[in-house]
């Protein structure tokens, strides 16, 4: 199986900062990985596709980069609502796996 | 729009098996995409189960071995998890989603316990 490693587990910023979340795959996925907000008490709510796509409806501050087996969730101007777990997930093999998440804190 | 609503038991005792099923609204479970089940462990982590595609294939996790089956009822559009042999491991919050290229739309999840 793939593995997904978000190396860090908490992270903390400050509204109107810029904060960004990483994720490596123990193989190359090529831009087959998406990514996760999860806030407290909900489900899973996807942001970026294919490494670089936004999910419909989700702001323009969370951009996504990558590719092979590097990747990066950016957040530019934090926000308050901000605050949620983000997870990685990669679609290129069965079975999909994910990351095990970064909790961002807003100070 | 498209929802999903996962309902199940709550509480499975040690060795039984687990029924759930996903009721899905906006969108035919026979028109496209793969309809998954995805669990969230207590401590966050999450696993792919596996999926009925909207033709009716199955793909299963390896790291579930003969223990899961998902099948469909079209004419209600719902699908439905089946875990054999449970354990107190099967303790987790479980998801249906929709997946395409990726999971696009995911139920409010139903927590499962598995406790005597």
């Amino acid at each position: 199986d793939i593995v997904m490693t978000q190396s860090q587990k908490f992270m903390s910023t400050s509204v109107g900062d810029r904060v960004s979340i990483t994720c490596k795959a123990s193989q190359n996925v090529r831009t087959a990985v998406a990514w996760y907000q999860q806030k407290p008490g909900q489900s899973p709510k996807a942001l970026i596709y294919l490494a670089s796509n936004r999910h419909t409806g989700v702001p323009d501050r969370f951009t996504g980069s990558g590719s092979g087996t590097d990747f990066t969730l950016t957040i530019n101007n934090v926000q308050s609502e901000d605050l949620a777990d983000y997870f990685c997930l990669q679609h290129w093999i069965y079975p999909l796996t994910f990351g095990g998440g970064t909790k961002l804190e807003i100070k | 729009d498209v929802q999903l609503q996962e309902s199940g038991p709550g509480l499975v005792k040690p060795s039984q098996s687990l029924s759930l099923t996903c009721s899905v609204t906006g969108y035919s479970i026979t028109s496209g995409y793969y309809w998954n089940w995805i669990r969230q462990f207590p401590g966050n982590k999450l696993e792919w189960m596996g999926y009925i595609s909207y033709d009716g294939r199955n793909n299963y996790n390896p790291s579930l071995k003969n223990r899961i089956s998902i099948t469909r009822d079209t004419s209600k559009n719902q699908f439905f998890l089946k875990l054999n042999s449970v354990t107190t491991e099967d303790t987790a919050t479980y998801y249906c989603g929709r997946n395409g290229n990726y999971f696009d739309y995911w139920g409010q999840g139903t927590t499962l316990t598995v406790s005597s």
